[in-house]
């Protein structure tokens, strides 16, 4: 059973617009939610996260927001920049300290 | 850079071979984990370690076991290899800091 799902495999955007990746999860137990961006043959690397106690954290370009009633997240990365391509991760922590990622969504970016 | 090196970077091996994934960390961090990323399942736990000796199952844990005798060294060893473990595998450090993980470059593992 997913408990992590990002139902959109990818997203084509035009550079300078908003990009908008979305998140939705099943356990309430979830304490805290990361997203990760993944290049081709690297590693993921972490872009933001935000706690279940919040609805909003704002990096820069980047912003997550949390729907707790929902359940559901939402990156939103403005404005949108040709290197922002890449695969990103959705997570969301147990208290057990393991994370469970979602299947990834690819953004593209095109000038 | 977290200091997380992952080895071999590529493998292919034969149905029905054991082989081991090495992971090695320089930063005495305590929790590291094995993930696979696989098209359409993303990244999906593997088994974890929360310190020397201490290890624990994920979601998809069958036909693979691991050993902590040393905290910088986490292993993976698929005890007979088959063609649905061919994956991507990625091994991970929790940071002292924050929630996140950060991650090795990964191992691309072809079972034929």
């Amino acid at each position: 059973d997913q408990q992590v799902k990002q139902n959109s495999p990818s997203l084509s955007v035009q550079e300078g617009r908003i990009s908008i990746l979305n998140c939705d999860y099943t356990n309430s137990m979830f304490d805290y939610f990361l997203w990760y961006k993944k290049y081709p043959a690297e590693g993921p690397t972490f872009l933001i996260s935000i706690s279940s106690i919040k609805d909003k954290n704002e990096d820069g370009r980047f912003t997550v927001f949390l729907n707790k009633s929902a359940k559901h997240l939402s990156l939103h990365i403005v404005p949108s920049q040709p290197g922002d391509s890449a695969v990103y991760f959705c997570a969301a922590r147990l208290s057990t300290d393991k994370l469970i990622f979602g299947t990834g969504t690819r953004l593209q970016v095109f000038p | 850079d977290a200091g997380i090196t992952q080895s071999p970077r590529h493998k292919v091996t034969e149905t029905g071979t054991p082989v081991t994934l090495r992971c090695h960390q320089t930063e005495n961090h305590r929790y590291m984990y094995w993930y696979r990323q696989d098209p359409g399942h993303g990244l999906r736990l593997i088994h974890y370690s929360y310190g020397v000796k201490d290890t624990d199952k994920g979601e998809v844990s069958d036909g693979y076991s691991v050993s902590r005798s040393k905290t910088e060294d986490f292993l993976l060893t698929l005890e007979s290899a088959t063609s649905s473990q061919t994956s991507v595998y990625f091994c991970a450090i929790k940071q002292v800091e924050g929630y996140g993980y950060t991650f090795g470059s990964g191992t691309r593992l072809t079972v034929v």
